[in-house]
């Protein structure tokens, strides 16, 4: 089963334009949410993360949102540039421990294709 | 954050054979993680190693197929056992790094496995 569910698995977005990718959650007790940017050939680079405490955190052009009530959560790139270009993945964990994360629930990913 | 490299980048091999990826982190980390990411699909967690502890292994993978050594806190092995086709995939390792309050997840370069 699924546990992170990710939309649309491709995006093709025009320079300057915002892309916005969208994952859905079951489990409730996640309270972890991060987003990883992978180019060809490369391992996942995190680019930002959210925890529940918060519906929205902003780091230069990318900001997630987040819905705790609908389980829901975005990811939405501004001012979108070439170099923007890559596979977008959302995650998602239960902490313990306070701090500790443990495993992280992937979505299947969007391919993000920014034309000039 | 924690500087992760895996060797080999990139290997092919015969049918049958046995491989070990290593996975060198800079600093002392409790938590590693070995991912397998098929071509163009997410990643898929095979198992948890954590220093002084038998790796724990998700459903559909096994000690005998995936061998993990653990033997500090600075280094992780991977053996991909009998090798087949179906083998072919990115192995990325990722560790749990604490950084101010929370800890955050952290991936390495990958490994990329074709099997012939």
């Amino acid at each position: 089963q699924q546990q992170v569910k990710q939309s649309p698995q491709s995006l093709i977005v025009q320079k300057g334009g915002i892309s916005i990718i969208n994952c859905a959650y079951e489990n409730t007790a996640f309270d972890y949410f991060p987003w990883y940017q992978q180019f060809p050939g490369k391992g996942p680079a995190l680019l930002i993360a959210i925890r529940p405490d918060v519906s929205e955190k902003k780091e230069g052009r990318f900001t997630i949102s987040f819905n705790k009530s609908a389980k829901q959560f975005s990811l939405h790139i501004m001012d979108s540039q070439p170099g923007d270009s890559a596979t977008y993945f959302c995650a998602a964990s239960k902490s313990w421990r306070g701090s500790t994360l443990g495993r992280l629930y992937f979505g299947r990913g969007t391919q993000l294709t920014v034309w000039p | 954050s924690a500087v992760i490299s895996q060797k080999p980048s990139r290997d092919i091999c015969q049918r049958g054979t046995s491989l070990t990826i290593q996975c060198q982190v800079d600093s002392q980390v409790t938590m590693m993680f070995w991912y397998r990411q098929q071509p163009g699909q997410s990643l898929t967690l095979i198992a948890t190693a954590n220093q002084g502890s038998e790796a724990t292994y998700e459903s559909g993978f096994v000690i005998d197929k995936f061998p993990i050594s653990r033997p500090n806190l600075t280094f992780s092995t991977l053996t991909v056992s009998n090798m087949s086709p179906e083998d072919s995939s990115i192995y990325l390792c990722s560790v749990e790094e604490g950084l101010a309050v929370y800890n955050e997840q952290f991936f390495g370069p990958g490994t990329r496995l074709t099997v012939l």
